[in-house]
């Protein structure tokens, strides 16, 4: 059964660019929800998407925009690249209803340096 | 938002030392979870939580929930070099399980580094 796949794995963008990071749920999972990872720090929720639909949202700003497709999988698109944006984007698959947070699995992440 | 304040932010620990460490928040949680994270890879669940004052065991990892609902440790006892990894705190406030909600957002902490010597 696999978990949670993200791509690419690694990714290295200039500032100004754009760039979009891919994620596939767990099988059974119908939420995705990405958080970002500066180094030496917590993940940063972003944002979750349910029924291609975004549900939530954290403190980031219009430049971070997402998509979630009949299949379930998600996108993460970044916009006008900052050196700031360079961290490990990590994708978390989840289903409805509710059962509790134990039903999060995260992936192995994106790691993006900005340049 | 939040704010977790996790400690110790690093540990170095002779193999078979017990270890210890806590998390605290300005914001009541209705779960509180610790993860793992090895280099390279996503963070995985070693505990849930989901009642104040909840004593956890998962194998040699112990975890309790606070009463106030605002703090929780996590103890590991006999360290083993494999333990060696980041270990984060995450609160969890629940959504209600109404059509249009779904599973709430994790607010984690800034992580505890653990280095164990063999």
């Amino acid at each position: 059964d696999a978990g949670v796949t993200q791509s690419p794995t690694h990714l290295i963008k200039t500032r100004g660019q754009q760039v979009t990071l891919r994620c596939s749920p767990k099988s059974g999972h119908d939420t995705v929800s990405w958080y970002q990872q500066a180094l030496g720090q917590g993940p940063q929720f972003i944002f979750q998407y349910y029924e291609e639909e975004e549900r939530q949202r954290g403190n980031f700003p219009d430049r971070f925009s997402g998509h979630q497709f009949p299949n379930y999988s998600s996108e993460l698109n970044v916009n006008a690249l900052l050196l700031g944006d360079s961290a490990l984007y990590l994708c978390a698959s989840s289903h409805r209803p509710y059962k509790g947070t134990y039903g999060y699995t995260f992936g192995s992440g994106t790691r993006l340096t900005v340049v | 938002g939040q704010q977790l304040n996790q400690s110790p932010q690093s540990m170095f620990i002779q193999e078979g030392e017990d270890v210890s460490m806590n998390c605290t928040s300005s914001s009541i949680f209705n779960t509180w979870l610790w993860y793992k994270q090895d280099p390279g890879e996503g963070p995985v669940l070693l505990i849930a939580l989901y009642k104040a004052g909840e004593l956890t065991s998962n194998g040699r990892l112990t975890a309790q929930f606070g009463i106030t609902r605002k703090d929780s440790f996590l103890n590991i006892s006999a360290s083993i070099p494999s333990d060696v990894g980041i270990y984060f705190c995450a609160g969890h406030q629940n959504q209600k399980p109404d059509r249009g909600s779904t599973l709430g957002r994790l607010y984690f902490g800034r992580g505890t580094q653990l280095t164990v010597w063999p």
